[in-house]
């Protein structure tokens, strides 16, 4: 079970749009469509921003979207604000009731 | 609103073993619907699953802690727990104690998180 691909880093201006990847395996992301995303702001508990690929809880704004293609789920957060500086990662079901994490992307809003 | 608590020693010696307890409240660990886990992060670093418990006693965890992880659950007092045994430096980081959707995988509670350090 190795952790998912993430870039360690992504920026943007406000106002931009950024897509951070999330590239696994067959065995993971390829395999289901259990992708989920999460916010982390520093010294704060992760929180739940995608899930099921591109389904967003409620209260997150639709600013934020998810997709996948293949062995790649991404998420792209539009009109970038100054609060969406965050961390953030995906995760995906890895069969036999696994999960299983990307790295993290550190999002910077120039 | 789902609730979740950590406790236990913030410092564990070299080889021992690191005890946790998540309470819950506002829930029912009994719930057919969800899981209950662990996930750690050292500090500085990205998020590691550790496992999941269910109601029913199943568990389920992430296979490169091989058998040093032991989960429980007791659902008359609406709490569960983790055992790490021979814990090394490497086992230092913050621990939340979580709820995991069965369908979706999603983990949409948290608890705060509790730091465990290990140290002699």
């Amino acid at each position: 079970q190795s952790a998912l691909t993430q870039p360690p880093s992504a920026s943007g201006s406000p106002g931009q749009s950024v897509t951070i990847s999330c590239t696994g395996s067959s065995s993971d992301v390829g395999g289901y469509n259990y992708v989920s995303w999460y916010q982390q702001h520093p010294g704060k508990v992760p929180k739940l921003m995608i899930y099921e690929v591109n389904k967003r809880p409620s209260g997150v704004p639709d600013r934020f979207s998810g997709s996948k293609s293949g062995k790649t789920a991404s998420l792209t957060v539009s009109g970038l604000q100054e609060e969406d500086e965050a961390d953030y990662y995906c995760s995906s079901y890895a069969g036999s009731n696994k999960l299983v994490f990307g790295g993290g992307t550190k999002l910077t809003v120039l | 609103q789902v609730q979740l608590q950590e406790s236990g020693p913030g410092l564990v010696k070299p080889s021992e073993t690191l005890s946790l307890t998540c309470a819950v409240s506002g829930g029912f660990i009994s719930s057919s619907s969800y899981y209950w886990g662990w996930i750690r992060q050292p500090p500085g670093k990205g998020l590691e699953w550790i496992g999941i418990v269910y109601h029913n006693g199943n568990t389920y965890h992430n296979p490169s802690l091989k058998r040093r992880v032991a989960m429980s659950v007791d659902t008359s007092t609406n709490q569960f727990s983790l055992k790490l045994s021979s814990v090394t430096a490497a086992d230092t980081a913050l621990y939340y104690c979580v709820r995991e959707d069965m369908v979706a995988t999603r983990v949409d509670f948290w608890g705060q998180g509790t730091l465990v350090t290990v140290s002699s």
